[in-house]
């Protein structure tokens, strides 16, 4: 079975501060990894996703993720935060042969301080 | 761009009634349904996929009975939370998928509240 592990459950940092927030699958096969925010009161929205093609990912916002094959990860990156990034980040995987079912990882609640 | 309505984003119940919560691609044509049941400051759960036209699928855990999900239509699917109890309440999302397309677009969930 395919599982998803966000190794921070908490983030705190300041404004202008560089994020990463990581991301790790258990299946070896062929997946579909998504990074989803959720901020206070909303809904998901997506951030992004790599399905193939250039490992690096860039999405809204100004995240960016890598996906790396060999160490099963899909980390979440954006240089500089502000104060409106202050939500809840849930890394996803879709493993091809689990059809299209889509395993959530913890999330990782990141606060940014002014 | 895809658009999922979910529909009611809250509701108040009383303990032992049932509740209806409705999930409606309206823009696509969604083979695939997905439940999800999110606990305060926790990730979200898969209870359920649901292919239009056949049963859903539950995952380990989930009481089917308990838990009603109903795919008639490209377009809508329903969850219909049974004899709804206090631990019951959560908020529940639900997701669609389209043929041949890749991506999942989520509805804004619904807050059940059971009194």
């Amino acid at each position: 079975a395919q599982s998803v592990s966000q190794h921070n459950h908490h983030v705190i940092l300041s404004e202008a501060a560089s994020l990463e927030l990581g991301c790790n699958y258990s299946y070896g096969g062929t997946v579909n990894l998504f990074w989803y925010v959720q901020y206070p009161g909303q809904h998901l929205q997506l951030l992004l996703k790599y399905f193939s093609g250039d490992p690096l990912v860039k999405g809204i916002k100004g995240f960016e993720a890598e996906f790396i094959k060999s160490k099963f990860s899909f980390n979440l990156r954006k240089p500089s935060v502000q104060w409106s990034d202050t939500a809840e980040y849930f890394c996803a995987v879709n493993a091809k042969a689990a059809g299209n079912k889509l395993t959530f990882g913890g999330g990782t609640r990141v606060l940014v301080k002014p | 761009g895809a658009v999922v309505s979910q529909h009611p984003s809250w509701v108040i119940c009383k303990s032992g009634t049932s509740v209806k919560i409705e999930c409606r691609s309206l823009d696509f044509q969604a083979t695939t349904m997905f439940w999800y049941r999110q606990f305060p400051k926790q990730s979200l759960m898969l209870m359920a996929t649901s292919n239009e036209g056949s049963k859903a699928t539950y995952e380990q855990g989930v009481e089917k009975d308990k838990f009603l999900i109903n795919h008639a239509s490209l377009t809508l699917s329903t969850l219909t939370v049974t004899s709804a109890h206090p631990e019951d309440s959560s908020f529940y999302i639900c997701s669609a998928t389209q043929q041949g397309h890749y991506g999942y677009t989520f509805g804004s969930g619904t807050r059940l509240t059971v009194v």
